[in-house]
């Protein structure tokens, strides 16, 4: 199974802060990565997939890049409804695979 | 606007058996992969299996195959998770998703709670 790692497992940051999120696959997925976003008691939310396009609807300070095996999630200028729970999900074999999420802490 | 809405969680005992629906509107189900994924209490998201837009092709993660089956009803509008030999380590919120293409998540449902407990 292809591993995901997350780092960090949580950060805290203020408003209008430049925020990122690393993903490690442990083996070559290409650009198949998604990210998600959870709030406290909520379904999670579809951010990006193929690494960089953002799905309908998803401000434009939420930007996702990939180099090698390292994909990159940021967040432009954090807004009060930004914080939560980030995840990545690799989507190139199966079974599909998770990072252990990224929680979004207000400083 | 699409709609997910998942049904049949509750409390099972280990070994029970329990079905899941999903009841999808909003957009033409017949066309669309659907997924199952599961988050257990305070923990992550974890993929549990996939059906493409027929039904023919059906993938699941290592741990719930040969006890989940996952299978839809398109004339329904419905996707269905059939769990047996339920453990406590299936106790999770299970949700419902659409796929757009094999496996690239975009909606949500807002997830049913499955409980295995004696």
């Amino acid at each position: 199974d292809i591993q995901m790692t997350q780092s960090p497992s949580s950060l805290s940051a203020s408003v209008g802060d430049r925020v990122t999120i690393t993903c490690r696959a442990s083996q070559d997925i290409s650009n198949y990565l998604a990210w998600f976003q959870q709030k406290p008691g909520k379904a999670p939310k579809s951010l990006i997939y193929a690494s960089s396009s953002l799905h309908s609807g998803v401000p434009s300070r939420f930007s996702g890049t990939a180099s090698g095996t390292d994909f990159t999630l940021t967040i432009s200028s954090l807004q009060p409804e930004d914080f939560a729970t980030y995840y990545c999900q690799q989507y190139h074999s199966y079974p599909l695979t998770f990072g252990g999420g990224t929680k979004v802490e207000i400083k | 606007e699409v709609q997910l809405v998942e049904s049949g969680g509750g409390l099972v005992q280990p070994g029970g058996s329990l079905r899941l629906s999903c009841a999808a509107s909003g957009f033409t189900f017949s066309s669309y992969w659907m997924s199952w994924v599961r988050q257990a209490p305070g923990k992550g998201l974890e993929w549990v299996a996939n059906i493409k837009d027929d039904g023919i092709e059906k993938y699941y993660v290592d741990s719930v195959r040969g006890r989940f089956t996952i299978s839809r009803g398109n004339a329904e509008n419905s996707l269905y998770l059939q769990m047996s030999s339920l453990r406590a380590e299936d106790t999770a919120v299970y949700y419902c998703a659409r796929d757009v293409g094999e496996a690239v998540t975009d909606s949500w449902g807002q997830g049913t709670l499955v409980t295995v407990s004696s």
